[in-house]
């Protein structure tokens, strides 16, 4: 099946610094790329829809300017949390829906886990 | 708005036992239906899907039938093994920008 990565896949980094966390397609182009945020113990809240070459959308309540996301190509997107604070702190799961196959499916990548001291 | 409700865990079976996890949903129009696995540590991986009413989805001895009649995709699988416990979400994903909505995640916990 299609496989979508995540880099890192664990970071820890200060309060204040801002950190890139990549999601890739490996074997297959992705026009359309959703970035998600999951709490502990909790189901996962789309952030937004990353389309390539165009702007993100962001769903409400999540801050464009807060959590910077690019999709440069085909096979990658970045979501960058910039200026990174505690709260931050969560796990980050992406996905992408491969642009040639059945429009229903989604793959997900391994998510990232931030920690921000 | 699309929403989905499955039931609250933790659920905690005996090795071999009978497993439903149940699910039920609210959307305009034809969803797509989905159940995703989330193994302790790890992304979600897709189990099974449905993409029209009384479709079955089934996978590794799981399965789930569309009912539109009742709105619901209860997930079941016969005899469930240590291997099974994780978290199990159900999901729809419908409307124009295709977007997936999930439940809150049923945990399972299967003891020897």
């Amino acid at each position: 099946g299609a496989v979508v990565s995540q880099h890192p896949s664990r970071v820890i980094c200060k309060s204040g610094t801002s950190v890139k966390i990549e999601c890739r397609s490996l074997d297959f182009q992705a026009t359309t790329m959703f970035w998600y945020r999951q709490f502990p113990k909790q189901s996962l809240m789309l952030m937004a829809t990353s389309n390539e070459g165009s702007k993100a959308t962001y769903e409400q309540g999540v801050e464009k300017d807060k959590f910077l996301i690019n999709h440069a190509s085909l096979t990658l997107s970045t979501l960058t949390v910039t200026s990174a604070h505690p709260e931050d702190s969560s796990f980050y799961i992406c996905s992408a829906r491969e642009s040639s196959g059945a429009q229903e499916t989604q793959y997900f990548g391994p998510g990232t886990r931030l920690l921000v001291l | 708005g699309n929403s989905v409700t499955q039931m609250e865990g933790p659920v905690t079976l005996s090795e071999e036992a009978f497993l439903t996890i149940n699910c039920t949903y609210t959307a305009t129009g034809y969803p797509s239906l989905f159940w995703y696995v989330q193994y302790p540590g790890e992304g979600l991986q897709l189990l099974l899907k449905a993409t029209k009413a009384d479709d079955k989805g089934s996978n590794k001895g799981f399965e789930a039938t569309y009912r539109k009649e009742t709105t619901s995709f209860h997930l079941e699988k016969g005899s469930v093994q240590v291997s099974d416990s994780a978290v199990y979400f159900c999901a729809l994903m419908g409307g124009g920008y295709q977007k997936v909505t999930f439940g809150t995640g049923t945990k399972l916990q299967v003891i020897p």
